[in-house]
């Protein structure tokens, strides 16, 4: 099974701030089957991303993904107050496995 | 525009069978893969499996065979049965949407349901 490890926990930042999330994969994630979701308090979770870097449909352009192999990112380039929620990444390579989670607060 | 309600009891015994039921509203159930994912209260995302209504089926191993997914084309909803329940079954359960490719590799999840509490406990 493909661990997912999600750095750091917590982040805490000012609306209008730049914040980059870390996943790490314990093995390559191939064709870098990675995805990103958004998950606001009291709401299931929403695709963002897919494919390491591709936008799901609607996704705002402050919104980036990256990475290959074992190491993933997902950047918002200006934190707008929707944005401060808890992020997942997920593996699709092998199996289906989620990381435990970044949760994105307002400092 | 596609929509997904899940809905069973709130509570269910140790060591019984967890019954939940996803209605599809928008999509025909024939048209795309179906997943169950669960989420312990304050913690993580576990997926469940998907189904497809050509029969294929798709399990998480370490659920260890207690899952069954299930698919009702005249209601057009989804069912997960999870048996021999513990604690460590309380979660809220979610009904998604498989992505759509070709390849059959998207196995992402572009639509969910708000999700329905279920509580193991006597």
């Amino acid at each position: 099974e493909i661990v997912l490890t999600q750095s750091p926990g917590t982040l805490s930042l000012s609306p209008g701030e730049r914040a980059t999330l870390s996943c790490r994969a314990s093995q390559t994630v191939s064709s870098s089957y990675l995805a990103w979701y958004q998950q606001r308090p009291g709401q299931a979770p929403s695709l963002l991303i897919y494919g390491a870097s591709s936008r799901a449909t609607g996704i705002p352009d402050r919104f980036s993904g990256s990475g290959s192999g074992t190491d993933f990112s997902l950047i918002i380039s200006r934190l707008e107050p929707e944005d401060f929620a808890v992020y997942y990444c997920q593996q699709y390579g092998s199996s289906v496995t989620f990381g435990g989670g970044t949760k994105v607060e307002i400092k | 525009q596609l929509q997904l309600q899940e809905s069973g009891p709130g509570l269910v015994k140790p060591s019984e069978t967890l019954s939940l039921t996803c209605s599809v509203s928008g999509a025909s159930i024939r048209s795309y893969f179906w997943s169950w994912i669960r989420q312990p209260p304050g913690k993580g995302l576990e997926w469940i499996g998907y189904i497809f209504y050509s029969g294929i089926t798709d399990y998480n191993p370490s659920l260890r065979s207690r899952g069954t997914l299930s698919l009702d084309t005249s209601k057009n909803q989804v069912s997960l049965k999870l048996n021999s329940v513990t604690a460590a079954d309380t979660a809220i359960y979610y009904c998604a949407k498989k992505a759509y490719c070709s390849s059959g590799s998207c196995k992402f999840f572009e639509n969910w349901g708000q999700g329905t509490l279920v509580t193991v406990s006597s």
